[in-house]
């Protein structure tokens, strides 16, 4: 089974700042890849698909990118909104283990 | 509007069986992958099962395999998951969810969750 990693499990920031996640593949998933933000009590929310493709009606400031087995989530600007847990997934199998982004 | 709405969940001793509904609306429900997520109580998200359009594939984590059994009834626009030989580690809230099209571009929609709860 493919196994996905993210770090950091938490990343301390403020508004305004960039921010990047990373989630690695344990072996190459092409581009298949998927990006989510989850809120407390609150269903997923998909993000990212295919690595870099935006979801309709998500903010232009979330991006993806990568391919293979290495990959990236950044927001460019962080917004009040956007402190949530951001997990990564190989579409179909393994989540990564999440990473908390806290208010710094 | 795209609604995905779970139903079935609740407390059930170790060794019981659950079965979860998810009544889908608001799209063409026999053209899409569909699939279950669960998430334990302060825990991360954890596939658990998806199945093709016709219900001809199905797909399993391990820890599940032999337990759980995905199905759907188009004609119902309703995805279940009949989930035997319960586990206290199988404690979570089940989400179910359509995938994008050609079930490789991660989940689209999300029903709000069923909690299981698997205790003596």
């Amino acid at each position: 089974d493919i196994q996905m990693t993210q770090s950091p499990s938490t990343l301390s920031a403020s508004v305004g700042d960039r921010v990047t996640i990373t989630c690695r593949a344990s072996q190459s998933i092409s581009s298949w890849l998927a990006w989510y933000q989850q809120k407390p009590g609150k269903a997923p929310k998909l993000l990212i698909y295919k690595a870099s493709s935006l979801e309709s009606g998500v903010p232009s400031r979330f991006s993806g990118s990568g391919s293979g087995t290495e990959f990236t989530l950044t927001i460019s600007s962080l917004q009040p909104d956007d402190f949530a847990t951001y997990y990564c997934q190989q579409p179909g199998g393994t989540f990564g283990q999440g990473t908390k982004v806290e208010i710094k | 509007e795209v609604q995905l709405v779970e139903s079935g969940g609740g407390l059930v001793q170790p060794g019981g069986s659950l079965r979860l509904s998810c009544a889908a609306s608001g799209f063409t429900f026999s053209s899409y992958w569909m699939s279950w997520v669960r998430q334990a109580p302060g825990k991360g998200l954890e596939w658990v099962a998806n199945i093709k359009q016709d219900g001809s594939e199905k797909y399993y984590v391990d820890s599940v395999k032999g337990r759980f059994t995905i199905s759907r009834d188009n004609a119902k626009n309703s995805l279940y998951l009949q989930m035997n030989s319960l586990r206290a580690e199988d404690t979570a809230v089940y989400y179910c969810a359509r995938d994008r099209v050609g079930g490789l571009e991660g989940a689209d929609y999300w029903g709000q969750g069923t909690l299981v709860t698997v205790s003596s």
